[in-house]
C-alpha cells in the first residue's frame, strides 16, 4: 500500500512566522504534490515536483515555496505566515500520470 | 480553461438506494478519471479509476465513462450511512508535454438511515 505521511495533523502559527511542513511517501514516486483546501474553492494546487531538486508553480505558489532535496520528501514553506494562508494542506504523490494518493493532511491555523 | 464541475449537493438518499453522482469535463483528449471519497476533516481517498469507455464495478461502486459526451459518473448500489461523505471527480489534462489532475469541488452524499 502506498503511504503518504505529513508531519503534522494540526498546527498553530503566528503571523509573520516561518512555517514547514513535511511531506514523505515510501513507494518511490516521481511526482509530489502541494494542495490546500479551502472551503467552497475545492482542491487549489499550490506546487509540484516531477524530480529531485526540481519544481513547478501550480494554480496558487504566491506565498508558499518548494523544496524536494530527496526523492521521498518535499517541503512546503511559508516564508512568512499570514492569517489568509489558514486552510488544509493536502500533499500527494503519483508515479506518472496515475493515481495521486493524499497524506492526512495538516490542518494549519496562523493567528 | 480545464474545468470540471460537479454539482455540490447535497445529494440526500436513502439507505439502501442507488445513490448517482456525476461529473463533467472540458477536454476531449482526457484520458484517466478518478473517484476520490472524502469524510469531513479527512484526506481524499481514492475509491476508482477509469481509463476507457463504458462501466467499471468495484464491489458496491460503478464508475461509468462516456468520453463522447465528457461525462463520468459514479454510482453507489445499497447506499449505507457510512457512505455519506464528499465525492470528488479528478480528470488528468494534457498540459503542453506534461499532465495536471483537476479537481471537481465536490458532491456531498448524505444516506438516510
Amino acid at each position: 500500500d502506498v503511504k503518504v505521511t505529513q508531519s503534522s495533523r494540526y498546527l498553530v502559527k503566528r503571523t509573520g512566522e516561518k512555517v514547514f511542513l513535511e511531506c514523505v511517501q515510501d513507494m518511490d514516486h516521481e511526482n509530489m504534490f502541494w494542495y490546500r483546501q479551502d472551503p467552497g474553492l475545492g482542491l487549489r494546487l499550490i506546487y509540484f515536483s516531477y524530480d529531485v531538486k526540481m519544481k513547478e508553480k501550480g494554480d496558487i505558489p504566491e506565498g508558499y515555496s518548494v523544496s524536494r532535496e530527496k526523492k521521498e520528501r518535499f517541503s512546503l514553506i511559508l516564508e512568512s505566515a499570514s492569517t489568509n494562508q489558514t486552510s488544509m494542506y493536502l500533499c500527494a504523490s503519483s508515479l506518472g500520470e496515475d493515481t495521486q494518493y493524499f497524506g492526512p493532511g495538516t490542518r494549519l491555523t496562523v493567528l | 480553461q480545464k474545468e470540471v464541475e460537479q454539482n455540490s449537493g447535497p445529494l440526500s438518499v436513502p439507505e439502501g438506494a442507488i445513490a448517482s453522482l456525476n461529473c463533467t469535463y472540458s477536454d476531449r483528449v482526457s484520458q484517466s478519471f478518478f473517484w476520490y471519497r472524502q469524510y469531513s476533516g479527512k484526506s481524499p481517498e481514492l475509491i476508482m479509476s477509469i481509463y476507457s469507455n463504458g462501466d467499471k464495478e468495484d464491489g458496491r461502486f460503478t464508475a461509468q465513462l462516456n468520453k463522447a459526451s465528457q461525462y463520468v459518473s459514479l454510482l453507489i448500489r445499497d447506499s449505507q450511512p457510512s457512505d455519506s461523505a464528499t465525492y470528488l471527480c479528478a480528470v488528468n489534462f494534457a498540459m503542453d508535454s506534461s499532465y495536471k489532475l483537476i479537481f471537481g469541488s465536490g458532491t456531498r452524499l448524505l444516506v438516510r438511515p
